[in-house]
């Protein structure tokens, strides 16, 4: 079965320090990935997704990046954080080969806090 | 521009009742509709989707219903139980799109 990972659980991390959010896809191959960001009391915004190795897209222009240096990693970064970057963030995949491809399924999330 | 609504950011029913859960849109390129659930601190999980080929899908205690007239979908739980309570996403697909277009989701308290 499938399984999806994302870690830290919590973080706070002072204005303008870098960040780096990891997520990880087990049980299958070649997955679309999703970030998505859910400030407090909002609904949930699609960041980046990605088809493949070394493709994003990112559907939000802001100071975040997204990565995809393996086929099942996905990583969210930030060089400076702004306040405005705190929130819930959530690592999803779908998968197109099993026929399955509308529903993403999402990961535990990070509540990340910029002080 | 949100494209998906749900208006009612809460909602409290009583336990066994019936939840009735909203959500508008306003792209009629739109063609899958899909229900999460989620609890405080977790992300959201898949509960049940809904094809604009169908009017309504059954799935035990919850069914979708598809107005594609009045670019309507609602979530039905009955009976309702305490550990419904959570925040309910509806979600929008359209075509070939990867991505999903979320609602501001609404907080179902079912009450003891």
């Amino acid at each position: 079965s499938q399984t999806i990972h994302q870690w830290p659980a919590t973080l706070v991390q002072p204005v303008g320090s870098p960040l780096s959010l990891e997520c990880t896809v087990e049980g299958t191959s070649n997955p679309n990935l999703y970030w998505y960001r859910q400030a407090a009391g909002r609904g949930l915004q699609l960041l980046f997704y990605s088809v493949g190795i070394g493709q994003i897209s990112s559907e939000v222009p802001q100071n975040l990046s997204a990565s995809r240096p393996q086929d099942r990693q996905f990583i969210l970064s930030s060089k400076k954080l702004l306040l405005s970057d705190s929130g819930f963030y959530l690592c999803a995949w779908s998968d197109l080969s099993t026929g399955y491809n509308y529903e993403q399924y999402f990961g535990p999330g990070t509540r990340l806090t910029v002080t | 521009d949100q494209q998906v609504k749900q208006n009612s950011p809460s909602l409290s029913v009583q336990e066994g009742r019936i939840s009735i859960l909203n959500c508008d849109y306003t792209n009629s390129m739109f063609d899958y509709f899909l229900w999460y659930k989620k609890y405080p601190a977790e992300g959201p999980t898949f509960l049940i989707s809904i094809s604009s080929i169908k009017d309504k899908n059954e799935d035990g205690r919850f069914t979708v219903f598809l107005n594609k007239s009045a670019k309507h979908l609602s979530l039905h739980i009955v009976p309702s139980q305490p550990g419904d309570s959570a925040v309910y996403f509806c979600a929008a697909r359209r075509g070939s799109a990867r991505q999903l277009t979320f609602g501001s989701g609404t907080q179902l308290t079912v009450l003891p």
